[in-house]
């Protein structure tokens, strides 16, 4: 069963502006973490975010957690093309950090 | 370093055949997973390992599903007989231990099953 939803499913943009993707989800958690995938590739860890943090950075990328709302939001700045792919949160449970749930995923397209 | 292999990396069969996948993770990774992902949604878990120790499997489907780690190392995980419906990208990812949540994961192997 999938907990995460994200909006949105997809996501077009020009190369140079900021991509922006919610997550939310139903129980308590753990952590949080986005993964990007390319297509036809395996997931790449981007960033974890742990359920007692509200904001972390990680180069381009940002990621709030706002665990009174069970949401989540990345925020990736001065997109290229290189990023374009689908971009997955997953939560891990409450009890076992390491057993995650993902989302649906955004597509995300960076126009060059 | 090498990262999660996965073999092979494309599979059709005809449905009611066995199929079997081939996982070795990142060398010192306690923590193995095999996910199953549909066309256009996120990973599915299907069994955890610590070790050779499958510690959740509660969505496996048992009745056509196995798996093994026979020496916490590389992995194995079957579908006899196969569905139509098993059509999927079969993942494996591994991680250091359970205190470690980022997890590594293969190319994934593309099952059709005709």
């Amino acid at each position: 069963s999938q907990q995460g939803e994200e909006d949105p499913q997809a996501l077009s943009i020009q190369e140079g502006e900021n991509a922006t993707m919610n997550c939310s989800y139903k129980t308590s958690i753990n952590n949080l973490q986005w993964y990007r995938q390319n297509s036809g590739r395996g997931l790449v860890h981007l960033i974890l975010i742990r359920s007692n943090e509200r904001e972390k950075h990680s180069g381009r990328l940002r990621v709030t957690l706002d665990t009174s709302k069970k949401s989540s939001s990345l925020l990736i700045t001065a997109s290229r093309a290189a990023d374009t792919a689908s971009y997955f949160c997953a939560t891990g449970a409450e009890t076992s950090g390491s057993r995650l749930t993902f989302g649906e995923g955004t597509q995300l397209t960076v126009n060059p | 370093e090498a990262g999660v292999v996965q073999s092979p990396r494309y599979k059709i069969i005809e449905k009611k055949q066995p199929v079997a996948f081939w996982c070795n993770p990142i060398s010192g990774h306690n923590t193995l997973y095999w996910y199953r992902q549909n066309l256009g949604q996120g990973p599915e878990l299907l069994i955890r390992y610590e070790n050779e120790e499958a510690v959740d499997d509660s969505q496996l489907p048992k009745d056509r599903f196995s798996a093994e780690r026979l020496k916490g190392v590389d992995s194995t995980l079957k579908i006899q007989p196969a569905e139509l419906g098993d059509s999927a990208v079969y993942l494996c990812a591994s991680s250091l231990d359970r205190r470690v949540y980022e997890q590594y994961f293969g190319p994934g192997t593309r099952l059709t099953v005709t």
